[in-house]
């Protein structure tokens, strides 16, 4: 299984700040995938990190609010940028591995943001 | 449109006894998966369990076992045995596989187990 860290485990922050999270992982992977939880709801998958290329977004978030950088196969970060207190959740990485691509998916241990 | 419904906001369940969670799925891709998490009060999400839409046999892991019924599109988790720490919100989720590892998650249900 893939052993995944997160950094920071939880941050406070004030309104117009920025916070970029870091996500590293133990293997090599092809996809990163990061996934935002708000307060008492379920998970929304926000962007795919791909190595080399431009991450992809999913419909409602877009770059120039999380850039995501993926320098290499191991490493991955996501900025939350101009925060407000709506940003507000557990921002979570992923990544899949297993015998067939993807037949389990591993999360990291998640960054708990508030914001102010 | 793919979709995860999970019909239980809350669940109870005594120590010892076995629960079901439920879970149904929409998706009209023949090539899927269909996942479930676990998530304690720390927010870290635990991978328990994985059946593939061609997989023949239920999966089982440990106390987990999945209870896939193609035709009726659910895909239940069954814990054996309910201990404390298994209390929790539970998340089943599905994957399509011409959608890269994106997972589509339902609303999670909160499970209690009762000393």
């Amino acid at each position: 299984s893939a052993v995944i860290s997160q950094k920071p485990s939880r941050d406070i922050c004030q309104r117009g700040t920025s916070l970029t999270i870091q996500c590293q992982v133990d293997s090599q992977v092809t996809m990163m995938f990061w996934y935002r939880q708000q307060p008492g709801q379920s998970l929304t998958l926000i962007a795919t990190a791909n190595q080399g290329s431009e991450a992809t977004y999913e419909s409602g978030f877009v770059i120039d609010k999380f850039p995501i950088s993926r320098p290499n196969l191991t490493f991955s970060t996501l900025t939350v940028s101009n925060m407000s207190p709506e940003d507000s959740s557990i921002y979570l990485c992923s990544v899949g591995s297993g015998r067939v691509t993807g037949e389990t998916q591993y999360f990291g241990p998640g960054t708990r943001l508030l914001v102010l | 449109a793919q979709k995860i419904t999970q019909t239980q906001p809350g669940m109870f369940v005594q120590e010892k006894e076995a629960v079901t969670l439920d879970c149904t799925y929409d998706t009209s891709d023949q090539s899927y998966g269909l996942f479930w998490y676990k998530q304690p009060s720390s927010g870290e999400m635990i991978f328990l369990i994985y059946q593939g839409s061609y997989d023949e046999q239920n999966a089982t892991e440990g106390r987990y076992s999945l209870n896939f019924q193609k035709a009726r599109k659910s895909a239940n988790l069954v814990i054996s045995a309910s201990q404390l720490g298994d209390s929790a919100m539970y998340f089943c989720a599905m994957r399509v596989s011409n959608q890269g590892g994106k997972l589509i998650f339902g609303q999670g249900t909160e499970l209690s187990v009762k000393p």
